[in-house]
């Protein structure tokens, strides 16, 4: 069964440094999405992707955030300058067409230090 | 946007007991309503779905229903086993063919089935 794929699966980094999560949608899937989750907390928002352009931003996706479909199969995130709150599990997934279920990947795990 | 609330956000029921976990949402564009089980560390799992033309839909012991008047909607667990154990989360989309919209996410609710 197709999967959504992430890696890494967990990125230490220092304040301050740029990373790049990567993410393997599901091949015919249209629809792109990252999410992040604090420890402990609910699944939020970040980001949603369709048609080679963003679809939807949240509060949360500021400036240091970008997003890009380099290719036919890949999906980064990037955090320009990384702080400490952003530390948390992200979250790649995807989705085909119509009211279908989206597919999460396993996560990456980021820790700002 | 979208806001959706959930309750309780932790419920401990015997082995056997059902469970019964509710949101509501605000915003009547969504039309997709998931609910996903989360293990410690682990990606959310979708466990059951429900659209807005469908107001209850059943997966042996896992059933949702959905007031789209009332917006809200539930899930229902029955002859809970302690493998059911872990945090459960509702979500709200409005899916759109022209948007890949996005999902909101209730609070969580962490569920404990005693042996």
């Amino acid at each position: 069964e197709p999967e959504v794929t992430q890696t890494p699966s967990h990125q230490v980094t220092q304040m301050g440094q740029e990373v790049i999560l990567r993410c393997v949608p599901i091949s015919n899937h249209l629809y792109f999405y990252w999410y992040r989750q604090i420890l402990g907390q609910k699944v939020e928002f970040l980001v949603s992707f369709y048609n080679n352009e963003i679809s939807e931003k949240s509060e949360i996706f500021d400036d240091q955030f970008s997003v890009e479909r380099p290719d036919g199969s890949n999906f980064t995130l990037k955090i320009r300058s990384t702080k400490l709150e952003d530390s948390a599990m992200y979250f790649c997934a995807s989705r085909g067409g119509g009211l279908n279920e989206q597919f999460f990947g396993p996560g990456t795990r980021l820790t700002v230090l | 946007g979208e806001n959706v609330e959930q309750h309780p956000s932790t419920l401990s029921v015997q082995e056997g007991d059902s469970a019964v976990i509710k949101c509501t949402y605000s915003d009547s564009a969504s039309n997709y309503f998931p609910w996903y089980k989360q293990e410690l560390g682990k990606r959310p799992q979708l466990i059951i779905d429900i659209r807005s033309n469908v107001g209850e839909k059943k997966d042996q012991r896992i059933a949702v229903t959905l007031n789209k008047t009332a917006k809200h909607f539930s899930l229902h667990i029955t002859e809970t086993q302690p493998e059911d154990s872990a945090v459960y989360f509702c979500a709200a989309s409005p899916w759109l063919n022209t948007n890949a919209g996005k999902s909101t996410f209730g609070d969580g609710t962490t569920l404990t089935v005693k042996p």
